[in-house]
């Protein structure tokens, strides 16, 4: 089984200021990792991912992300922060190929990313 | 492109009722998803489907029903609605892309109330 802890609800950040949110997961081999942003009342946008090769992804508005297998972490980070990043967070995991599996995500809780003056 | 249509984007339903909520993508994507969001519970699975003619349950099935006789059309019936079914329904879909990871495709959601 496949799973995802997000274990802050809520980071709060001073704009200018990095940022960083937490992701750990749980499955078996090697994962497919996600992040998604959401914007109130919108559905999930797609942020960037890991499946292979370097540990430090980039993906879309700065935001990048670091893979720590040892630590089955996926922490997304932005050097410094805007205002307009705050917005709902949610990391996501997906078991590899030939693992037999749906292949569909799972998602955390969601961490809620305030972003201030 | 539209990418992923939900209608509709709000709706109150009476406990008992039963009504389907619709989905709908133009991007030729196999693989599609009803997901509810609560709070505190992030986003959880409740049907999905591999491809045209195909569906399976997720995390949470009860209570919901869904067919795919289409790619581009995956609708999530509530048989008799229930107070705990109040909810944001997202549908998403992705192509297969087993091997490569394809993100999904988010709706903007349904806001769905039983009274």
């Amino acid at each position: 089984a496949q799973s995802v802890a997000q274990p802050e609800d809520q980071v709060n950040v001073a704009e200018g200021n990095p940022l960083t949110v937490k992701c750990t997961y749980s499955v078996s081999g090697n994962p497919y990792l996600f992040w998604y942003v959401q914007y109130p009342n919108r559905g999930l946008q797609f942020l960037l991912k890991y499946i292979t090769g370097d540990n430090l992804v980039k993906g879309s508005y700065g935001f990048e992300a670091e893979f720590n297998k040892s630590q089955t972490s996926f922490h997304l980070k932005k050097p410094s922060a805007l205002v307009s990043d705050s917005a709902l967070y949610f990391c996501a995991v997906r078991e590899p190929p030939q693992s037999g599996g749906s292949y569909i995500p799972t998602f955390g809780r969601g961490t809620s990313l305030i972003v201030h003056p | 492109n539209a990418g992923v249509t939900q209608t509709p984007k709000f709706q109150v339903l009476k406990t008992g009722q039963s009504m389907t909520l619709q989905c709908a993508q133009d991007m030729n994507h196999e693989y599609m998803s009803w997901y509810r969001q609560d709070p505190g519970m992030g986003l959880r699975l409740i049907h999905y489907s591999v491809g045209a003619g195909i569906t399976d349950q997720g995390e949470v099935p009860n209570g919901y029903n869904v067919s795919r006789s289409t790619t581009e059309d995956f609708p999530l019936r509530l048989l008799s609605a229930a107070p705990s079914q109040t909810s944001v329904y997202f549908c998403a879909s992705s192509p297969a892309g087993i091997t490569t990871g394809q993100p999904q495709h988010f709706g903007d959601g349904t806001r769905l109330s039983i009274l």
